[in-house]
């Protein structure tokens, strides 16, 4: 497609449940990141992919966090068991290399 | 790890006056530092950016400027418009081997009539 793209725009879920976002990067980009924006906060960097390199996982805040990438191209970040504080916005992001990234708009999460 | 200050927080401006924003980062081999421009209800979007080995980028009425010895890099925006009202983030790239790269907390720009 012409842009990222992220599916389900919004999401609110009941604190315990479990969710997925989709993320569907531009079409050749090798990398593909995922950030957390919490309401009038920065991007907390989350995760990583780079080609078939191991994910760079180091910014996920608990092991109830997960994402995957598909086949180099569509990634999928789980958050099992929600809780309130995961209420934020998740943004993922694109790049060739070595370039500025290229950003979806974002899955506005909130858990009730 | 990289650290990425940004300054300030929020920034009101009237129209046609300028705007600067301020970053500073802790990692000295960091070599990439993008600015991010971000309207409500959409993801950032890049609008500048500039590599270590220049210390200025100019693009129509927007500026970057960096600073290595200080760490330190700025946004300027000249005559600014209502369509600038947004948030800005900056950023560093942590590993020269790979794009990842930490945002600042981001500054949000009003402009006032």
């Amino acid at each position: 497609g012409a842009g990222v793209s992220q599916s389900p725009s919004n999401k609110v879920t009941e604190k315990g449940k479990d969710v997925e976002l989709r993320c569907d990067p531009i079409s050749g980009h090798t990398a593909l990141y995922w950030y957390r924006q919490s309401l009038g906060q920065g991007l907390e960097f989350l995760i990583y992919f780079q080609g078939n390199s191991a994910p760079d996982k180091s910014g996920l805040p608990s092991d109830r966090f997960s994402a995957e990438r598909t086949g180099g191209s569509v990634s999928t970040l789980t958050i099992q068991r929600t809780q309130q504080e995961d209420s934020a916005v998740y943004l993922c992001a694109s790049s060739p290399s070595r370039n500025g990234y290229t950003f979806g708009s974002g899955t506005r999460l909130t858990v009730v | 790890g990289e650290n990425v200050e940004q300054h300030p927080s929020t920034l009101s401006v009237q129209e046609g006056d300028s705007a600067v924003i301020k970053c500073t980062y802790s990692d000295s081999a960091s070599n990439y530092f993008p600015w991010y421009k971000q309207e409500l209800g959409k993801g950032p979007q890049l609008i500048i950016d500039i590599r270590s080995n220049v210390g200025e980028k100019k693009d129509q009425r927007i500026a970057v400027t960096l600073n290595k010895t200080a760490k330190h890099f700025s946004l300027h925006i000249t005559e600014t418009q209502p369509e600038d009202s947004a948030v800005y983030f900056c950023a560093g790239q942590v590993d020269p081997r790979d794009d990842k790269i930490i945002f600042g907390k981001g500054t949000r720009l009003h402009i006032l009539p």
